[in-house]
């Protein structure tokens, strides 16, 4: 089922600037991924966060946690073009099952 | 390293017909394989898990007689369509992990197959 709901649906910048999107979930969790996935593709593993760390980086990704609020954000920073993509927070809770999350939709403009 | 192919990339059937879907691990072990669903502009639904050389588990509201899965080897499981509808039409996506079932186990995705049912 589904656990993660992302904010905002869709979100469109200009090349060089920060994009921001937000995964809330329900139940406790193991850990949370990211993923992207490009127009009729399949997905790309970005990013890992577990569920006793609170911040995590790679390259220009930076991932946050906050277990309390059931929250995390992805930040893409210095944004490219070929960053257009669609984004999904997914959570493992006590299995090994990725719960997806409904996804953001990011256009970034030259 | 850890690439997951699909074959076909793309297909279209009639209503009716049936429809089989590989998954390959082309570089590690698979032990366990996923097959998710993704109706357009939606998330990604997981359909089942497989382990090699066992019965694939279900998740509710997925029909196994519908949609079969065989894992019948460490690099190889298939989906098949059966009498596939068009409301089956979607984007089928595997993933496998060559750990198994933990909760911090790495999915590795496949490109996905899109099915039109006619």
């Amino acid at each position: 089922s589904q656990q993660g709901e992302e904010d905002p649906q869709a979100l469109s910048i200009q090349e060089g600037e920060n994009a921001t999107m937000n995964c809330s979930y329900k139940t406790s969790i193991n850990n949370l991924q990211w993923y992207r996935q490009n127009s009729g593709r399949g997905l790309v593993h970005l990013i890992l966060i577990r569920s006793n760390e609170r911040e995590k980086h790679s390259g220009r990704l930076r991932v946050t946690l906050d277990t309390s609020k059931k929250s995390s954000s992805l930040l893409i920073t210095a944004s490219r073009a070929a960053d257009t993509a669609s984004y999904f927070c997914a959570t493992v809770s006590n299995d090994y099952k990725l719960s997806f999350g409904a996804g953001t939709t990011v256009t970034v403009r030259a | 390293g850890a690439v997951v192919s699909q074959h076909p990339s793309w297909v279209i059937c009639k209503s009716g017909t049936s429809v089989k879907i590989e998954c390959r691990s082309l570089d590690f072990q698979a032990t366990t394989m996923f097959w998710y669903r993704q109706f357009p502009k939606q998330s990604l639904m997981l359909m089942a898990t497989s382990n090699e050389g066992s019965k694939a588990t279900y998740e509710q509201g997925v029909e196994k007689d519908k949609f079969l899965i065989n894992h019948a080897s460490l690099t190889l499981s298939t989906l098949t369509v059966t009498s596939a509808h068009p409301e089956d039409s979607s984007f089928y996506i595997c993933s496998a992990s060559n750990r198994g079932r933990a909760p911090g186990d790495t999915q590795y995705f496949g490109p996905g197959t899109r099915l039109t049912v006619l």
